[in-house]
């Protein structure tokens, strides 16, 4: 089966850096993506990775090893409003996007 | 950017009755549109992919007599409820992805708060 993995929920605090793993397993892959889901609220995109490496934008930045099935999102100089849920989502063979459950990021002061 | 407007926002209905969601891609067009829907603190759940001008593609487990899907345009798809049920009150999110390729993100609607009573 298909299957993507992310904590459940972590903790941080504000102005530190926090790194929110995925891991995945799927029938190919073409793409990883990363969103930001604010409570009641719809996703918005964060990021899109197919290549290994590091893409960096702004605080954010998106990790891929697609030889691990691995993927971390970074979050720099954390801000009370990057409190949300994360989510990673896998484009596999078929181009179907695969979502985990979410990461829920609690920002302390 | 690629906006998606869903409407209505929120919407409460009696157990029996019907409810049509909107989505619209204001500035570009779009040959397929998704919906999810999501419980609290769940994953979205992709439930069916909406195509311009052919029938919808139902994911297993969802019933195609109950939610019915039209995309009748290359910026509109409706998803309608019918005969909702308290189960049914969920979060319903419709997405669109640009005709700029498959690897483009997606572009989600604001969502759709379904309760039923």
């Amino acid at each position: 089966g298909q299957n993507i993995d992310q904590p459940t929920e972590m903790t941080a605090t504000e102005g530190a850096i926090v790194q929110i793993n995925c891991t995945y397993q799927t029938s190919g892959f073409n793409g990883l993506f990363w969103y930001q889901q604010h409570a009641g609220e719809a996703p918005t995109f964060l990021s899109y990775n197919v290549l290994d490496g590091l893409e960096e934008k702004g605080r954010f930045s998106s990790f891929l090893s697609r030889s691990k099935g691995y993927s971390y999102l970074l979050l720099k100089e954390l801000q009370m409003k990057d409190s949300a849920s994360y989510l990673c989502a896998v484009k596999d063979s078929n181009y179907q996007l695969i979502w985990g459950a979410g990461t829920k990021l609690i920002i302390k002061p | 950017g690629a906006v998606v407007s869903q409407h209505p926002s929120w919407v409460i209905c009696k157990s029996g009755t019907s409810v049509k969601i909107e989505c619209r891609s204001l500035d570009f067009q779009a040959t397929t549109m998704f919906w999810y829907r999501q419980f609290p603190k769940q994953s979205l759940m992709l439930m069916a992919t909406s195509n311009e001008g052919s029938k919808a593609t139902y994911e297993q487990g969802v019933e195609k007599d109950k939610f019915l899907i039209n995309h009748a345009s290359l910026t509109l798809s409706t998803l309608t409820v019918t005969s909702a049920h308290p189960e049914d009150s969920s979060f319903y999110i419709c997405s669109a992805r640009d005709l700029a390729g498959d690897n483009s993100p997606l572009h989600f609607g604001n969502g759709t708060r379904l309760t039923v009573t």
